[in-house]
């Protein structure tokens, strides 16, 4: 079993929709949240970083973890057709340290119809 | 602009040649990092390097090899490339006491 999981999609979605993107993982010892943004042929760029339960929201990103759950997510409102990417969850346990590295999702490839 | 640049962009090799994948980072971390990313196995770590003179394995190191060459340059090499080692290849970086990682654009990388 991974200690990450992500429906790999791929999604697809009309222009405005809102999007719900999610990771499970087996790990409690996680603490700390990522979602990163990877667009065709580029490297991912971190999008979003959340620490411990709790919302954050950037725009029209919401990240949301539920640790007694194991389960975050990633919501998109007003989505866009430059959302269109892959998006990675990562996570770790500890913040920083080259030795405490981060685990990823596999991806989920959303496409935002116009 | 700041960040990890990494080279060739792209390379075709054959099989049983050798190569060397380049990266540099002008940000001061301390931690580099190479990844390989293939359809459905997301992102998995080969090499890292915790400091300048330190290198350790990660998921699946067997077929390279590193060189944290200084602080900025960490390097990884293919001695005799096999087909299974097509893939897309990601250097990163993380400074001290950060969570997340920065990227190079990434190295596509078929072996024939």
């Amino acid at each position: 079993q991974k200690e990450v999981e992500q429906d790999p999609g791929p999604l697809s979605v009309p222009e405005g929709a809102i999007v719900s993107l999610n990771c499970t993982y087996s790990n409690s010892a996680f603490q700390y949240f990522m979602w990163y943004r990877q667009y065709s042929r580029k490297g991912p760029e971190l999008l979003m970083y959340t620490y411990s339960s709790g919302n954050k929201e950037d725009g029209r990103f919401t990240a949301q973890v539920d640790k007694s759950s194991k389960y975050i997510s990633l919501f998109i409102r007003d989505s866009q057709p430059s959302d269109s990417a892959t998006y990675l969850c990562a996570m770790s346990r500890v913040r920083g340290g080259a030795t405490n590295k981060l685990i990823f999702g596999t991806g989920t490839l959303l496409a935002v119809q116009p | 602009n700041a960040g990890v640049t990494q080279t060739p962009k792209f390379q075709v090799l054959k099989t049983g040649q050798s190569m060397t994948l380049q990266c540099a980072q002008d940000m001061n971390h301390n931690s580099m990092y190479w990844y390989r990313q293939d359809p459905g196995m997301g992102l998995r770590l080969i090499y890292y390097s915790a400091s300048e003179g330190t290198t350790d394995k990660g998921e699946v190191p067997n077929g390279y090899n590193v060189s944290r060459l200084n602080k900025r340059e960490f390097s990884l090499r293919l001695e005799s490339a096999a087909p299974s080692q097509t893939s897309v290849y990601f250097c990163a970086s993380r400074g001290t006491g950060a969570s997340g990682y920065t990227f190079g654009s990434g190295t596509r990388l078929t072996v024939v």
